[in-house]
């Protein structure tokens, strides 16, 4: 059974850092694809990142140059850094493995999520 | 960047109604369209992927369509654990999502 848990959420204030964690089990990350989503509270969802099994990352526009993700394949464990954060980062963020199809992907496994909320 | 706008927002509907919801990208994006639900407090949902391929353990009212720019979900006959909002999502480039339907009790 494919499982992920974040952690790492919480109350920042605007211009700080927060890591964020995605613990997996059932799913090896480093062999697959693995993105962030998040969502704001009361809106829709929103795509925020990936790294591919390969090791090359992207980013929506709104996070390019402020957010880093990444992996720690001894620990099966996802992660995104946050830095230079601002209110309109608030939001819930969950980690989702990705299944691969030719020239496609979906989002198959989420986490519960974790709560970002930047505030002064 | 591909935008992904759904109409309607939202809909009223009653117990075993037929439910469209249908999704327009900004450029073609061939299949590379899926489908989610999302219930409150709770993470999205896969339904459909490939724009018409059912996700297992999904029931087989739901199903889906499309290619291109356009394409719809169809929930044959709703049932009260329906109700909820759902989201389309491309992966031809980036990835991107609608803003959302949600499905409320009529």
């Amino acid at each position: 059974e494919v499982q992920l848990v974040e952690s790492g959420g919480g109350l920042v204030q605007p211009g700080g850092s927060l890591r964020l964690s995605c613990a997996v089990s059932g799913f090896t990350v480093s062999s697959n694809y693995m993105s962030w989503v998040r969502q704001a509270p009361g809106k829709g969802l929103e795509w925020v990142s990936v790294i591919y099994s390969g090791g090359s990352t992207y980013y929506a526009d709104s996070v390019k140059g402020r957010f880093i993700i990444s992996r720690d394949n001894s620990k099966n464990t996802l992660y995104l850094q946050m830095n230079s954060l601002r209110a309109e980062d608030t939001a819930v963020y969950y980690c989702a493995t990705m299944t691969l199809l030719t020239g496609t992907d979906y989002f198959d496994y989420w986490g519960q999520g974790t709560l970002v909320t930047v505030s002064s | 960047d591909i935008q992904m706008t759904q109409s309607p927002s939202s809909l009223s509907a009653s117990v075993g109604d037929r439910v469209t919801i249908t999704c327009r990208a900004s450029q073609s994006i061939s299949t590379y369209l899926n489908w989610y639900q999302q219930k409150p407090g709770k993470a999205p949902k896969l339904l459909i992927y490939a724009a018409s391929s059912l996700q297992g353990g999904v029931p087989s009212r739901f199903s889906g369509s499309g290619s291109g720019t356009d394409f719809t979900l169809t929930i044959s006959s709703l049932q009260p654990e329906d109700f909820a909002t759902y989201y389309c999502q491309q992966s031809h480039r980036a990835r991107s999502f609608g803003q959302g339907t949600k499905v409320e009790i009529k």
